[in-house]
């Protein structure tokens, strides 16, 4: 099976940094990843598929890129809305598995 | 406007079934994916499985206990989990993908604890 490795865990950031999170897969899954991000109560919500493309009505600040085995969801200039948890997720030979999540914490 | 909505028990005895349904509104329910994932409160994302054109494909650690199905009649489809164990405890959501796409659509989870 594909495990999915995001680094950190957690990260603490203020409103205007840039943020960078890292997902490593255990063996290439070419472009198929997908970013999500997910609030307290609420459902994921999709924001990058395909490694790099960005979903309608997803602000331009998220960005995603990588292929092979690591990928990056970097957030160019953080808002208050986006201190949340977000998820990698793996789409390879009708096999799908999320990375263990990363928390962005406000500093 | 593209809608889903988990319906079912929510609170299952142990070794009983886990029954969830989702209903599909503002779309057919046809050449879509549809997927089932789980989120053991204060964890993370699981993926249970899914269902297209017929087709199913599970997550081999629960594949054993799994079995969705889709009633495009009621453009519904349906996640049954066996034997469950208070490890099953968590929030269910459903999900539409298209090919290579990612999960789209979600419906907002519904909790299921297992207990007796």
């Amino acid at each position: 099976d594909i495990q999915m490795t995001q680094s950190p865990s957690t990260l603490s950031a203020s409103v205007g940094d840039r943020v960078t999170i890292t997902c490593r897969a255990s063996q290439s899954i070419s472009i198929w990843l997908a970013w999500y991000q997910q609030k307290p109560g609420k459902a994921p919500k999709l924001l990058i598929y395909r490694a790099s493309t960005l979903e309608s009505g997803v602000p331009s600040r998220f960005s995603g890129s990588g292929s092979g085995t690591e990928f990056t969801l970097t957030i160019s200039s953080l808002q208050p809305d986006d201190f949340a948890t977000y998820y990698c997720q793996q789409y390879n030979n009708n096999w799908w598995t999320f990375g263990q999540g990363t928390k962005v914490e406000i500093k | 406007q593209v809608q889903l909505q988990e319906s079912g028990a929510g609170l299952v005895k142990p070794s009983e079934t886990l029954s969830l349904t989702c209903t599909v509104s503002g779309g057919s329910i046809s050449s879509f994916y549809w997927s089932w994932i789980r989120q053991p409160p204060g964890q993370g994302l699981e993926w249970i499985g899914y269902i297209y054109s017929g087709s199913t494909y599970y997550n081999p650690s629960l594949k054993s206990r799994v079995t969705i199905s889709v009633d495009t009649s009621k453009n519904q489809f349906s996640l049954k989990l066996s034997s469950v164990t208070a490890a099953d405890t968590a929030v269910y959501f459903c999900a539409r993908h298209t090919y290579g796409n990612g999960m789209g659509y979600w419906g907002q989870g519904t909790l299921v604890t297992v207990s007796s």
